[in-house]
């Protein structure tokens, strides 16, 4: 699969590969974290959240792994599909009912 | 159908005139804010509320009002609009343990003129 160790803001994954997004956080005191997806006119869609307590979590396809020593975060999507075309971004949340959003990583499936 | 809803969807202004962006839930969120999207970015949060009665500024609050008189409905003002105000808006919301993250609403899409 393809992976980047640094944010990007795209990347293009062949079908049926894993991909894996990264997304640096910046607050130490962040102790919730979610990833969304959104699509082209819509709202971001929720995929998977991760609490401070955790390092790992899978859902449906995904993986979300969390590296708390250097504030790090990445998604990793199974067997990638032409569905999964979106953008994504991770959001830190250093207080309940405020949500920091990273920049965004544009993924584009190859048929 | 549960969920936040946004109205309107478009909506095009000249300078200087003023609006309210709508947004509701129906899932008993005691937190709900206000995000703008602009073009190559990530959102970045305008006004949010704990819950009925109390908001408070995030970061980017200049030329936008809002009100939480009631738990289910979070307006956003724009006092008067100015180009730079051009934005897709969205509307979020929460129940205060996180359980399920926050829901966001499909968004309102203006053009200040």
């Amino acid at each position: 699969g393809e992976s980047v160790g640094l944010h990007l803001p795209t990347l293009s994954v062949q079908e049926g590969d894993n991909s894996i997004i990264n997304c640096a956080y910046s607050n130490s005191a962040s102790d919730y974290f979610i990833w969304y997806k959104q699509e082209s006119g819509k709202g971001p869609q929720f995929i998977i959240d991760i609490r401070s307590n955790m390092d790992k979590r899978q859902g449906q396809r995904v993986t979300v792994l969390l590296n708390k020593t250097v504030k790090h975060l990445s998604l990793q999507i199974a067997a990638t599909q032409p569905g999964d075309s979106a953008v994504y971004f991770c959001a830190e949340n250093p207080q309940g009912y405020k949500l920091s959003f990273g920049a965004g990583t544009t993924v584009t499936v190859r048929a | 159908n549960a969920g936040v809803t946004q109205t309107p969807k478009f909506q095009v202004l000249k300078t200087g005139q003023s609006m309210t962006l709508q947004c509701a839930q129906d899932m008993n969120h005691e937190y709900m804010s206000w995000y703008r999207q602009d073009p190559g970015m990530g959102l970045r949060l305008i006004h949010y509320s704990v819950g009925a009665g109390i908001t408070d500024q995030g970061e980017v609050p200049n030329g936008y009002n809002v009100s939480r008189s009631t738990t289910e409905d979070f307006p956003l003002r724009l006092l008067s609009a100015a180009p730079s105000q051009t934005s897709v808006y969205f509307c979020a919301s929460s129940d205060r343990d996180r359980v399920h993250g926050y829901t966001f609403g499909s968004g309102t899409r203006l053009t200040v003129v």
